[in-house]
């Protein structure tokens, strides 16, 4: 298994460019999440999903948005790019969590994408 | 608001004890988690704490006291690959909240 993938590794964006941040898990995973992670700071979620179809925000989805039209893929999209967007983004994965809501299991994170822009 | 504290640095000498400490305070609260992320890499998972008390896992243990809103860390049989960022992170409604992470320096 290759578990979680993302593509690319780095990327430069121009103010006002688009892109779109790709990942893709191969554990038949239900749930998704994209953080981003600015130096010295701990993960903050941009956006989720529990399942193809649904997703919903996170704690800091303004300039991005999602899509999950399969288990695997769950891409984000940037719009409009800024500098305050410069940062490392990672995906990341988990089983499903509990009906209680308990989201205790470990999540499985790719190897993240470093973008600035400029 | 929400919010998870934790010391920026800790420094320690290889083949000693460390504990890294976790105040927190979420709207919603289903557990601990804490995971280790090396210099330029991704974030691993490396313990859960669900309900009071000490978790296990070889050389590293985690403890949780919900009454308190704290847990810690602990690290054993301290080893220069132990040299990382260590983050305890709130299951709090279907989402993770992260402190900012505590630098391990290990010295020789």
């Amino acid at each position: 298994n290759a578990g979680v993938t993302q593509t690319p590794k780095f990327r430069i964006l121009k103010i006002g460019q688009s892109m779109t941040l790709q990942c893709t898990q191969d554990m038949n995973h239900n749930y998704m999440y994209w953080y981003r992670q600015d130096p010295g700071m701990g993960l903050k979620l941009i956006y989720y999903s529990v399942g193809a179809g649904i997703t919903d925000k996170g704690e800091v989805p303004n300039g991005y948005n999602v899509s999950r039209s399969t288990t695997e893929d769950f891409p984000l999209r940037l719009e409009l790019a800024a500098p305050s967007q410069t940062s490392v983004y990672f995906c990341a994965s988990s089983y499903s969590i509990t009906s209680t809501g308990d989201a205790y299991n470990e999540q499985f994170f790719g190897p993240g994408t470093r973008l600035t822009v400029l | 608001g929400q919010s998870l504290e934790q010391p920026s640095e800790v420094t320690a000498v290889e083949g000693a004890i460390v504990q890294i400490n976790c105040t927190y305070q979420t709207s919603g609260f289903y557990g601990l988690s804490w995971y280790q992320q090396h210099d330029g890499g991704a974030p691993t998972f490396l313990s859960y704490n669900g309900l009071d008390g000490l978790e296990e896992t070889g050389r590293f243990s985690s403890f949780l006291s919900r009454s308190d809103s704290y847990g810690y860390l602990l690290l054993q049989e301290l080893q220069m690959k132990d040299s990382a960022s260590y983050f305890c992170a709130v299951n709090s409604n279907y989402q993770l909240i992260w402190g900012a992470g505590t630098k391990l320096i290990i010295k020789p």
